[in-house]
């Protein structure tokens, strides 16, 4: 069975930082494209970044490029993303999920609050 | 990037009766390797999204089959063929052919 696991949120005041991981299992992590889909209070989802699984290759949404970087340890089955200067649109649940064209499974999410 | 238009916004559907969501994308899906990917998510209140639908009419393992895609080009339509009380949520398309991937507004279903 799938699992994809968040932790790291929280509150954090604007211009703060935060990094969130997603512990995977139930398949072949090294060989799978991750992503991070975000999605603000009463929002929609709005994907904001993916990583391969086989290289190094990122992408972003613009929004969050030079502020964001995603990362992964394949030998720790786990994916990252280091969020800097935080704002207080960044204020989402943050869903990791499995696959890039073909996003299949999502974690549970967690909750990250910019505030002062 | 492309922008995703869901409509209806909000559908009220009698129970066992047939439920049509369209999905419009501003540009064409097919990739070069030659798919189209247009996938469709359900997110129950409270939970995690969920796939349902992947490259346009591809159900997903567990899904119902009263659950169907369809479309090309730019125009796309998930089918509940008679909705049932578990079905009530949001719903939202999805592209996954052009940089950024973009969401539609997503479509609340709900029972009348």
């Amino acid at each position: 069975e799938v699992q994809l696991l968040e932790s790291g949120g929280g509150l954090v005041q604007p211009g703060g930082s935060l990094r969130l991981s997603c512990a995977a299992s139930g398949f072949n992590f090294r060989i799978y494209d991750m992503s991070w889909v975000r999605q603000a209070p009463g929002q929609g989802l709005e994907w904001i970044s993916s990583i391969r699984g086989g290289g190094p290759e990122t992408f972003y949404v613009d929004s969050v490029k030079g502020r964001f970087t995603i990362s992964r340890d394949n030998s720790k089955n786990t994916l990252y993303l280091q969020m800097n200067s935080l704002r207080s649109e960044d204020t989402a649940v943050y869903y990791c999920a499995n696959g890039l064209r073909l996003i299949e499974f999502w974690g549970q999410g967690t909750l990250v609050t910019v505030s002062s | 990037d492309v922008v995703m238009t869901q409509s209806p916004l909000s559908l009220p559907v009698t129970l066992g009766q047939p439920a049509s969501i369209s999905c419009r994308s501003s540009q064409g899906l097919v990739y070069s390797d030659g798919n189209t990917y247009l996938n469709w998510f359900q997110q129950r209140p409270g939970q995690s999204p969920r796939r349902l639908i992947y490259k346009v009419s591809n159900r997903d393992s567990g899904v119902p089959d009263r659950f169907s895609g369809s479309g090309s080009g730019t125009d796309f339509t998930l089918k509940i063929s008679r909705v049932e009380a578990e079905d009530v949520g949001l719903y939202y398309c999805m592209q996954g052919t052009h940089w950024p991937l973009t969401f539609g507004g997503g479509t609340k279903v709900e029972i009348k």
